[in-house]
């Protein structure tokens, strides 16, 4: 089955700086690449996804990359800001099973 | 409702007793799964249904955890004689042709 790989495990990031995880997977049927935010209490909200037929994905702050000859994507936050503090898992599945392998977490901490 | 709906947020019970736990979909995804995800850690996977395919059961721990999807939309997952190792945040998601939507959870605290 699909294992999924995500570093580092704990990230510190000053304010306005930006902020890099990465994800490595195992299974080169997978086509689908979401990324999840979880808040302190509540449970994982989706906040970009990225399928196999394109390398790069924006949305405003937040960007993902995807290498598919090295098996790996990441997630990019650009102009970090307090709110972005979170745990952040990666995902992948071959999109039509649905059933998504997760990444151990991120947690990441934003530093005024 | 717009979201996924889990109920209770909260519940605490004594070991040896049984729990049921519930979930409410989004209205029209087929997909619903259950995690588990105990204290700082990542999600674990416990059970998925879609459609009216036989459950993947693959993730439950044991024999005293069980779940049932009645009229492809509302789910219960029931833990039998309950440990303190069962004590964690279980959430529900569903999803239907792409990513999940998860519930925010129900927090179980085995005493």
């Amino acid at each position: 089955g699909e294992n999924v790989e995500q570093h580092p495990s704990t990230l510190s990031v000053q304010e306005g700086d930006s902020a890099v995880i990465k994800c490595t997977y195992s299974d080169s049927a997978s086509n689908y690449f979401p990324w999840y935010k979880q808040e302190l209490g509540k449970g994982p909200q989706l906040i970009i996804d990225i399928r196999s037929n394109v390398g790069e994905k924006k949305d405003q702050r937040i960007a993902v990359t995807l290498n598919k000859t090295a098996k790996h994507f990441s997630l990019h936050i650009t102009e970090t800001q307090p709110e972005d503090s979170a745990v952040y898992f990666c995902a992948a599945s071959n999109f039509g099973n649905e059933k998504l392998t997760f990444g151990t977490g991120t947690r990441l901490t934003i530093i005024p | 409702g717009a979201g996924v709906s889990q109920s209770p947020s909260n519940k605490v019970t004594e070991k040896g007793k049984d729990v049921e736990l519930r979930c409410d979909p989004i209205s029209g995804h087929t997909a619903l799964y259950w995690y588990r995800q105990s204290l700082g850690q990542g999600l674990e996977f416990l059970i998925y249904f879609q459609g009216n395919s036989a459950p993947d059961k693959s993730g439950l721990p044991s024999d005293r955890f069980s779940a049932e999807r009645t009229g492809g939309s509302v789910s219960t997952l029931t833990i039998q004689r309950t440990q303190q190792e069962d004590s964690a945040v279980y959430l529900c998601a569903s999803s239907s042709l792409g990513g999940y939507t998860f519930g925010s959870g129900t927090r179980l605290t085995v005493v």
